[in-house]
């Protein structure tokens, strides 16, 4: 299996609303990462997990919440979020955390907020 | 921390030409430059890098080339097609620093038949 995968494909949530966004590799890569992505910018950096442990935290605002429950899977609990946090949220994968992996993107989610 | 700038924003041509898409990095430390591309609505793919030993790379009608002394990398993209259509991203990548990609703001390029 050489993708990364995301589900759902679409989510419309309410400010007052609990969702998850999850993520799945099945590559034996050891570094995972969220990214937040607004139409027509490059993807921004959320958080990074280096062997299930989180090593980056880019001041995510604490309504988005991480979870790495083992090294294939890594969600993304979103609790209260605000109408500016609709973007498409990607999920990406590498061999390891180094400058010269090969960072490999799933399909996003498309968050709306209403 | 690394900047990356990239040019032009928007590139139109017409199919069969040329597309030529240019970055620069401020972080000589830099020594992985990928390149993505972005269809509407798609996730980001990588379609081609280069590491800081290597000057040049090709990928049939893909090229890459770099220029550590100036700092810049570009991308070449010869014989276009309409489903070349997509927004494309360059990143830079530093040694013994922030590991993570810095990403140019991207190119839109539209190739019209």
């Amino acid at each position: 299996d050489t993708e990364v995968t995301q589900t759902p494909k679409h989510l419309v949530m309410g400010m007052t609303n609990k969702k998850s966004l999850k993520c799945e590799q099945h590559m034996g890569h050891r570094a995972m990462y969220w990214y937040k992505q607004k139409a027509k910018k490059p993807p921004e950096l959320m958080f990074v997990y280096s062997y299930e442990k989180l090593s980056i935290n880019e001041s995510v605002p604490s309504r988005f919440s991480p979870e790495c429950p083992n090294s294939s899977l890594l969600n993304l609990h979103l609790h209260a979020l605000q109408p500016e946090d609709s973007a498409l949220y990607l999920c990406a994968s590498s061999h390891r955390t180094s400058s010269r992996d090969t960072q490999y993107f799933g399909p996003g989610t498309r968050l709306t907020v209403l | 921390g690394e900047n990356v700038e990239q040019h032009p924003s928007t590139l139109s041509v017409q199919e069969g030409d040329s597309a030529v898409i240019k970055c620069t990095y401020s972080d000589s430390a830099s020594n992985y430059f990928p390149w993505y591309k972005q269809e509407l609505g798609k996730r980001p793919q990588l379609i081609i890098d280069i590491r800081s030993n290597v000057g040049e790379k090709k990928d049939q009608r893909i090229a890459v080339t770099l220029n550590k002394t100036a700092k810049h990398f570009s991308l070449h993209i010869t014989e276009t097609q309409p489903e070349d259509s997509a927004v494309y991203f360059c990143a830079a990548s530093t040694a013994g620093g922030s590991y993570i990609p810095t990403f140019g703001r991207g190119t839109s390029l539209i190739v019209h038949p």
